[in-house]
């Protein structure tokens, strides 16, 4: 059955800190790896990863594929109290089906 | 439109109702998904529509669910006879292409059956 697993579930950091979040898989016919903020309700795309070992970088935030160890991170520095928020990472397949596969999400709080 | 819009923003139904969620993509976008959030959980594939087409539903959890998208533009999820466990938020998704991607959500229905 295909899977994503995120770590920690959770995390509370200090303004300043730099923060990393995990993100494993198992799944059939991968195709690419997603990471997107969710702040309230709406999830926002922030990358999009198909190729191990190309960082992708939006200020403060980066990300970076592993697809023979079957995971990615997701950094975070200097963190701002804007970027609390529960990040999702997902995984798309190939073929017909055109659905993400989502983990449960981390859950982050950065306090001033 | 300039983002996804999704209506109602809560809906509380008593169990039994039926009920229906609207969502309006982004204007042009030939790709619609309905994802199902629970407390704490990521995101779940409900349906995927292509256009007008509904080219998967192997998400939806029962015959009790229903999507349809009849011009390629607005999408209904109807849930009829609503149960507890349809408790969740309904989040509506578009993308251009389709792929199914990156995609742009709605900020959501907050479904609470009592």
């Amino acid at each position: 059955e295909d899977k994503v697993v995120q770590s920690p579930l959770s995390l509370v950091v200090h303004e300043g800190d730099t923060v990393t979040l995990n993100c494993s898989y198992e799944v059939t016919n991968f195709r690419s790896l997603l990471w997107y903020k969710q702040e309230k309700k709406a999830p926002t795309f922030l990358f999009m990863l198909t190729s191990s070992g190309i960082e992708k970088k939006s200020g403060r935030l980066s990300s970076i594929l592993d697809k023979k160890e079957l995971f990615s991170i997701l950094n975070i520095t200097a963190t701002q109290t804007g970027d609390s928020a529960v990040y999702l990472c997902a995984v798309s397949r190939g073929g017909a089906t055109n659905k993400l596969i989502f983990g449960t999400g981390t859950l982050l709080a950065v306090q001033p | 439109g300039a983002g996804v819009s999704q209506s109602p923003r809560y809906k509380v139904a008593k169990r039994g109702q039926d009920v229906a969620l609207r969502c309006d993509p982004i204007s042009g976008h030939v790709s619609l998904f309905w994802y199902q959030q629970a407390l704490g959980q990521g995101p779940e594939f409900l349906t995927y529509f292509q256009n007008e087409a509904q080219l998967d539903k192997s998400g939806l959890p029962s015959d009790r669910f229903f999507a349809e998208r009849p011009e390629g533009s607005v999408s209904t999820l109807k849930i009829q006879r609503t149960q507890q466990e349809d408790s969740a938020v309904y989040l509506c998704a578009s993308s251009s292409g389709g792929s199914g991607e990156k995609l742009f959500f709605g900020s959501g229905t907050q479904l609470s059956v009592l």
